[in-house]
């Protein structure tokens, strides 16, 4: 079955770029959308953007001037820059399945159906 | 962006009980709703998809209901390992956006 592996720095200087890469392994990363969320500690989920395999993406607008998304389908890989960080981007880190141009209406099999481990990522001096 | 609330935002319950968590999109949404269960440190992990379809594996005593704005996650007997933080997600307008969670906690 398919799996993702998030990986990249856990830490990140203020105003400098986070960078993170979902591996998808198990299964083909065409054909689907992939997402990016995020969690700071103890609190709540927040969406970040998604990618299709296209390199078509969807940005979350809060974030959409400081964020980047692309796709390496020959790496099975797809990635997140995440420029002029603060203290506020620190959180863990999930990537995701997110669905398929195939999927009609809200029931969709591949919709957030499977997630990375999450990777921890702090923004500090 | 499509406010998701939820509530309540904690509750305790006993083993056994019949738990109801509502959550409300600010506009309409469809079916596009999903439900997940997150446990401490761990990854969340969907129950509920289409606003109403079981996730293969999750037990059937989840279930969930509703369409346009007012969606429910029940669980008809709460089990110990029920105890965790629900989220609710909308996926029918960008950006997506979760709901603010709901801690079921052991009265």
């Amino acid at each position: 079955q398919v799996q993702l592996q998030e990986s990249g720095p856990g830490l990140v200087k203020p105003s400098e770029t986070l960078s993170l890469t979902c591996t998808v392994s198990g299964g083909s990363i065409s054909s689907y959308y992939w997402s990016w969320i995020r969690q700071p500690a103890g609190k709540g989920l927040e969406w970040i953007g998604r990618i299709y395999t296209s390199g078509t993406t969807n940005y979350n607008p809060s974030l959409k001037s400081r964020l980047t998304l692309s796709v390496d389908t020959s790496k099975n890989q797809f990635s997140l820059k995440l420029s002029s960080v603060t203290a506020a981007d620190t959180a863990v880190y999930y990537c995701a399945r997110d669905g398929a141009p195939s999927c009609r209406g809200g029931r969709c099999d591949w919709f957030m159906d499977v997630w990375g481990k999450g990777t921890t990522v702090t923004v500090s001096s | 962006d499509i406010q998701m609330t939820q509530s309540p935002s904690a509750m305790s319950a006993s083993v056994g009980d019949r738990v109801t968590i509502t959550c409300r999109a600010s506009q309409g949404i469809s079916n596009y709703l999903a439900w997940f269960q997150q446990k401490p440190g761990k990854v969340p992990e969907r129950l509920i998809y289409g606003a109403s379809t079981l996730q293969s594996g999750v037990p059937s005593r989840f279930s969930g209901s509703g369409s346009g704005t007012e969606f429910t996650l029940t669980i008809s007997s709460l089990q110990p390992e029920d105890f965790a933080t629900y989220y609710c997600l909308q996926h029918n307008n960008y950006p997506w956006t979760f709901g603010q969670g709901t801690k079921v906690e052991i009265k």
